[in-house]
C-alpha cells in the first residue's frame, strides 16, 4: 500500500533535549520529500529533500533523506517550547504532479 | 503580503445544503490544490488544478467540485452537504508542481 508513516505518533520531552522524528514510506520512484511543521492552524514548510545522503539545515533542526532504506528523519536539537508542535512528513507522488502523500504527524510536546 | 487566503474560516451546515469555500492566492503560483485534515487520518488532497482551466482529483474527491478560471482563485463547492464532510479544508498553492506548497489558515467546516 502506498503509504508515508510517521513515527512516534506523539512524543513528550523536556526543553534542552534532542529528538528524531522518523518518517518512512514505501515507494522509490518520487521526486520530493517535505517536512512541515503544523501548530494551530497552517502547515508551515521546514525542508524539502530530493538527494538521498544530503543534510538540510536550519537552526537547530536538521533532516536528511535515505532513498535505498526509503525513510527520512527530522531532528530538532535543545528543543524549546516553541518547538511543540505536530510535525507533518510528505512525499510528493506522480511523475509531473505536484500533489503530497502526507503521513499521519508527530505530536511533539516540549515541557520546560 | 497575504500568501494564500480561505473564506469562510468557520461554517456549519445542515445536511444537503451546498457551499463553497473560497481560496485566492497572490503569488502567481500556476498549482493549486484543497487538502481536508480528519484526526488521526492526516491532510488527504481531495482536488487540485495545475493552470487555470485545469483541474484533477485527488486521492477524496466525492462530493466535490472545482472549478479553475483565474490564476488567482481555486473555489471549492460542496454540492450537498454531508456529515461526513466535516473537516478542516486547507487550500494549498505551490511555484512548481512539485515542490513547496503554501497553506492557507484552514476552513473549519461542520455539517450537522
Amino acid at each position: 500500500e502506498d503509504k508515508v508513516v510517521q513515527s512516534p505518533l506523539s512524543l513528550v520531552v523536556h526543553e534542552g533535549d534532542t529528538v528524531t522524528l522518523n518518517c518512512s514510506y514505501e515507494v522509490t520512484n518520487f521526486r520530493s520529500l517535505l517536512w512541515y511543521k503544523q501548530e494551530k492552524k497552517a502547515p508551515t514548510f521546514l525542508f524539502m529533500l530530493t538527494s538521498s545522503g544530503i543534510e538540510k539545515k536550519s537552526g537547530r533542526l536538521s533532516s536528511i533523506l535515505d532513498k535505498k532504506e526509503l525513510f527520512s528523519i527530522l531532528n530538532i536539537t535543545a528543543t524549546q517550547t516553541g518547538d511543540s508542535a505536530v510535525y507533518l512528513c510528505a512525499r510528493t507522488y506522480g511523475g509531473s504532479q505536484g500533489n503530497l502523500i502526507f503521513g499521519k504527524g508527530t505530536k511533539l510536546s516540549v515541557k520546560p | 503580503n497575504a500568501g494564500v487566503t480561505q473564506t469562510p474560516k468557520f461554517q456549519v451546515l445542515k445536511t444537503g445544503q451546498s457551499m463553497t469555500l473560497q481560496c485566492a492566492q497572490d503569488m502567481n503560483h500556476e498549482y493549486m490544490s484543497w487538502y481536508r485534515q480528519d484526526p488521526g487520518m492526516g491532510l488527504r488532497l481531495i482536488h487540485y488544478s495545475v493552470g487555470a482551466g485545469i483541474t484533477d482529483q485527488g486521492e477524496v474527491p466525492n462530493g466535490y467540485n472545482v472549478s479553475r478560471s483565474t490564476t488567482e482563485d481555486f473555489p471549492l463547492r460542496l454540492l450537498s452537504a454531508a456529515p461526513s464532510q466535516t473537516s478542516v479544508y486547507f487550500c494549498a498553492s505551490s511555484a512548481t508542481r512539485a515542490g513547496e506548497l503554501f497553506f492557507g489558515e484552514g476552513s473549519r467546516l461542520t455539517v450537522l
